[in-house]
């Protein structure tokens, strides 16, 4: 079965620097591919995906690039602010799939 | 609002009792789930319904029962708490049934069992 490894485990920046979170997955058939952002106390938040048919997306300050050769993907925070700290989460699936494998997860802190 | 909804938020009980979390979902989806969040924040599916119908039913100790009463709601019943059992649960539902699915999560069910 997939299989996703994320890194880091803990990062800090400093407010206004950019964020790069990276995971790694198994299963070659994995074609979509999510990121959920869960804050202090609640559950997680769909923030950004993407499909294998796409190498890179973008919304506002976030960014998710995908190298389907290498079997990794990344997301990216530009600019980052208060706001974006966090437990981040990446997963991956494949059409067909009915479960999202999850990632460890990366508690990101922005500090001002 | 339109949500997905949990109860109780906090759980605190002894070993070998019987405890059920309820969800509720508003969205109209067709499906929901439940997920265990450990220590370590590692978040692991357990069971899915979708229509009512079980979809999905990961390695989970067979003291974890999950009913549906309708598609609106996915209660958890866990028979003889363990230690091991304390961690967040999470209820979440979503659209269809495909991993594809955005899945919206509700807030947290966080068990402690002494």
């Amino acid at each position: 079965g997939e299989n996703v490894e994320q890194h880091p485990s803990t990062l800090s920046v400093q407010e206004g620097d950019s964020a790069v979170i990276k995971c790694t997955y198994s299963d070659s058939a994995s074609n979509y591919f999510p990121w959920y952002k869960q804050e202090l106390g609640k559950g997680p938040q769909l923030i950004i995906d993407i499909r294998s048919n796409v190498g890179e997306k973008k919304d506002q300050r976030i960014a998710v690039t995908l190298n389907k050769t290498a079997k990794h993907f990344s997301l990216h925070i530009t600019e980052t602010q208060p706001e974006d700290s966090a437990v981040y989460f990446c997963a991956a699936s494949h059409q067909g799939a009915q479960k999202l494998v999850f990632g460890q997860g990366t508690r990101l802190t922005i500090n001002p | 609002d339109t949500a997905v909804s949990q109860t109780p938020k906090y759980l605190v009980t002894q070993m070998g009792n019987d405890k059920s979390i309820k969800c509720e979902q508003n969205l109209g989806h067709d499906t929901m789930y439940w997920y265990k969040q450990d220590s370590k924040k590692f978040l692991k599916i357990m069971f899915s319904y979708n229509n009512k119908e079980l979809i999905i039913n990961e390695t989970v100790p067979n003291r974890f029962s999950p009913k549906s009463p309708d598609k609106a709601h996915l209660n958890l019943h866990i028979n003889s708490l363990e230690l091991g059992d304390s961690a967040v649960y999470f209820c979440a539902s979503s659209q269809g049934g495909a991993s594809w699915d955005e899945q919206f999560f509700g807030p947290g069910t966080r068990l402690t069992v002494l």
